[in-house]
């Protein structure tokens, strides 16, 4: 099971709305609704922003919005701030091996 | 508020036995969810490792299945994690953390995470 493909890098200016593709396969992402992504700060355990494709945990700020066509989940960022810098994670059920993470994504604010 | 907190030798050496404990405080660990393992190597990505229920139904990662435990006592609402004949290539950070969606994706409440080190 190969790991969910995500760019590398992405970045934005303060406000900007940016987006995070995760592309994965038919038996992954393209199956499921179990799509999951995390932000992860330097030095600190990864946090759930998005579950189940779509859902946003309490206390996740409206700015963070997920969803999925096909085999590509994508999570999208609204008004870019400072503190949105991170590395963020994506996560799928995979019928194989239960769990796949993505290759993770470093978010630059300019 | 569900907090946990991952304990254990921050060193083993190769061939030899890791074993780490998740304590779980806020919450019971006998609740309808499962509790899982995750790592992530220095400066790479995060791989799942496996999950528990408080029953003791596991799922486990097929990559490290051969060498893998994972148990609850739900008496001192703990899980832990033993992985045996460890080489260099499972130095990572270590994080336990509660599963919110189909056993083994959707982590929402993590520990802090501990770093092992696999050397001799």
């Amino acid at each position: 099971q190969s790991a969910l493909t995500q760019p590398a890098s992405v970045s934005g200016s303060p406000g900007q709305s940016i987006t995070i593709s995760c592309t994965g396969t038919s038996s992954d992402v393209g199956y499921y609704d179990y799509v999951s992504w995390y932000q992860q700060h330097p030095g600190k355990a990864p946090k759930l922003m998005i579950y189940e494709v779509s859902n946003r945990p309490s206390g996740v700020s409206y700015r963070f919005s997920g969803s999925k066509s096909g085999n590509t989940a994508s999570l999208a960022i609204s008004g870019l701030q400072a503190e949105d810098e991170a590395d963020y994670y994506c996560s799928s059920y995979t019928s194989s091996t239960l769990n796949v993470f993505g290759t993770g994504t470093k978010v630059t604010v300019l | 508020q569900v907090q946990l907190q991952e304990s254990g030798p921050g060193l083993v050496k190769p061939s030899e036995t890791l074993s780490l404990t998740c304590a779980v405080s806020g919450y019971s660990i006998s609740s309808n969810y499962y509790w899982g393992w995750i790592r992530q190597p220095p400066g790479k990505g995060l791989e799942w490792i496996g999950s528990i229920y408080h029953s003791g139904s596991t799922y486990y990662n097929p990559s490290l299945k051969s060498r893998l435990t994972i148990s609850v006592d739900t008496s001192k609402n703990q899980f832990s994690l033993r992985l045996s004949s460890v080489t260099t290539a499972d130095t990572a950070v270590y994080y336990c953390a509660r599963v919110r969606v189909a056993a083994t994706v959707g982590f929402d409440y993590w520990g802090q995470g501990t770093l092992v080190t696999v050397s001799s």
